[in-house]
């Protein structure tokens, strides 16, 4: 298994809702990130998981809350979005954190209304 | 504070046609990658870059390194249609936290 599968595709939500978004992999990778990327923008680094701890928060505001309850799952927690937080958020991992190939899912395109 | 930037950030090229993407880095850096994005999907890797002077090939798409002028280009040979999307180079800050810092993107339309 070589995929990093994220769940939903696509998801839709109002101001107070509360969604979660999911990524697991099987490849025995120990760092786990999620990316948040806006239409025709590269990607910005959001958080960072090395063996399950949080290792790098890029100041990003505690509506998204990221949880890895073990090695192979990432969930980002979201709460009371804001519409300029619609974007593409993409979830990645890697064998190690540093100096090793990101590979990416195919990313849930939220859209907070 | 590390800069990747690319050039240029919109391409469109006609099908046959040669062209080359440049990535200019602002830090000390040994590792590259290039990741080709289709519209609303994922990042796939195409170029892991490790070291000065390195030059990869994968069908019309060639990547190579230099270090020491902290470019990287990815050329592409005899355009088709397929390989419109947007193309990321990203940076290794392996002394600097080891995040991927990305370029802006480079924006590739080939038409017949």
């Amino acid at each position: 298994d070589t995929e990093v599968t994220q769940t939903p595709k696509h998801l839709v939500m109002g101001m107070t809702n509360k969604k979660s978004l999911k990524c697991e992999q099987h490849m025995g990778h120990r760092a786990m990130y999620w990316y948040k990327q806006k239409a025709k923008k590269p990607p910005e680094l959001m958080f960072v998981y090395s063996y399950e701890k949080l290792s790098i928060n890029e100041s990003v505001p505690s509506r998204f809350s990221p949880e890895c309850p073990n090695s192979s799952l990432l969930n980002l927690h979201l709460h009371a979005l804001q519409p300029e937080d619609s974007a593409l958020y993409l979830c990645a991992s890697s064998f190690g954190r540093v100096r090793e190939k990101l590979f990416f899912g195919s990313g849930t395109q939220l859209s907070v209304l | 504070e590390l800069k990747v930037e690319q050039n240029p950030l919109f391409l469109s090229m006609q099908e046959g046609k040669n062209y080359t993407i440049y990535c200019n880095y602002s830090t000390t850096s040994d590792r590259l990658y290039w990741y080709r994005q289709d519209p609303g999907k994922s990042l796939e890797s195409l170029f892991v870059l490790l070291s000065n002077g390195a030059v990869k090939q994968e069908g019309r798409l060639m990547a190579s390194l230099d270090t020491k002028a902290r470019l990287s280009t990815l050329h592409i040979t005899a355009a088709v249609h397929d390989l419109s999307a947007t193309y990321f180079c990203a940076v290794d800050t392996y002394n600097q936290g080891g995040k991927l810092i990305f370029g802006q993107g480079t924006e590739l339309s080939v038409k017949p």
